[in-house]
C-alpha cells in the first residue's frame, strides 16, 4: 500500500526567507502524481503545486517549486521569499495513474508552516 | 461555476444518532472521496468512489457508510456505530487516471460535533 511521511510537524521562516518542506512517499508504481496542498485557517484545501512522475522536471509556480527525487522516493516544497499569507498547513499528497480500485488520493499527516514578519 | 459543495457546515448530533453529510459537484469528475480531519492526523481516508454504483473503503471506514447514485453526488452517513465521530469532514472530487487537471478539489467541511 502507498504511504505518504510529512516527518516536520512544524516549521517557521521568516518573512522574505525561503523554506523547505519534506515529504517522503512510498510505492511500488511507477505512474503517479504527487501533490502540495495549503490549508490556511479558514481550512479550505488549496493545490500548490502538483508533479507528475513521468516528468523528470521539477515543477514550479511563481515562488513555489519542488525537488522530485523519484528514485529516493522524495518530494520536498520550497518557498522562496516567504510571505505572511503562506502561514498554513501544508499537505502531501498521492494518486496513482492507474484506474480501479486502487486509485486512492492519500495524504500525508501535514506541516504547520509559521512566517514570522 | 463549477465546483463541489458540502452541506451543512456545522453539524450537531445527539449519541445514537445517524447523520448524513452531503456532497455534490458539477465538475463531471468520476472520483469522489470522504476525508476526516482530526488535530494532528492529517487527512484520513474514509470512503472513495471511482464510478457510479460502486465505492471502496479507506482506511478508517468502520462507523460510516456512503452511496453513489449519482455521478455528482456522494454522501457521507456517519452511524451510532462510529464512536468518535466528532471531526472535520471534507469531501473532494477528481479526474482519474491521465487526464487534465488531475488535481482533487475539496468542500470547505463539514464540522460534526456529538452532544
Amino acid at each position: 500500500a502507498q504511504t505518504v511521511t510529512q516527518s516536520q510537524p512544524e516549521m517557521s521562516v521568516q518573512e522574505a526567507e525561503t523554506v523547505t518542506l519534506s515529504c517522503t512517499y512510498d510505492t511500488s508504481e511507477s505512474d503517479y502524481y504527487l501533490f502540495w496542498y495549503k490549508q490556511p485557517p479558514s481550512r479550505q484545501m488549496i493545490l500548490v503545486i502538483r508533479q507528475e512522475a513521468y516528468k523528470q522536471q521539477n515543477a514550479t509556480e511563481n515562488r513555489f517549486s519542488v525537488n522530485f527525487q523519484k528514485a529516493a522516493k522524495s518530494f520536498s516544497l520550497k518557498i522562496s521569499d516567504s510571505q505572511l499569507g503562506d502561514a498554513a498547513m501544508y499537505f502531501c499528497a498521492y494518486r496513482t495513474n492507474y484506474g480501479g480500485a486502487t486509485n486512492k488520493l492519500i495524504f500525508g499527516t501535514g506541516t504547520l508552516l509559521a512566517v514570522q514578519p | 461555476d463549477g465546483g463541489i459543495t458540502q452541506s451543512p457546515k456545522y453539524l450537531f448530533r445527539k449519541e445514537g444518532q445517524n447523520v448524513t453529510l452531503s456532497c455534490e459537484q458539477n465538475l463531471n469528475h468520476d472520483a469522489m472521496y470522504w476525508y476526516r480531519q482530526d488535530p494532528g492526523q492529517g487527512l484520513r481516508l474514509i470512503y472513495y468512489s471511482q464510478i457510479v454504483n460502486d465505492f471502496q473503503k479507506g482506511d478508517i471506514a468502520e462507523g460510516y457508510s456512503v452511496s453513489r447514485e449519482k455521478k455528482e453526488s456522494f454522501p457521507l452517513t456517519v452511524t451510532s456505530a462510529q464512536k468518535n465521530p466528532t471531526a472535520f469532514y471534507l469531501c473532494a472530487s477528481s479526474n482519474t487516471g491521465r487526464k487534465l487537471n488531475t488535481e482533487a478539489f475539496f468542500g470547505q467541511g463539514t464540522r460534526l460535533t456529538v452532544v
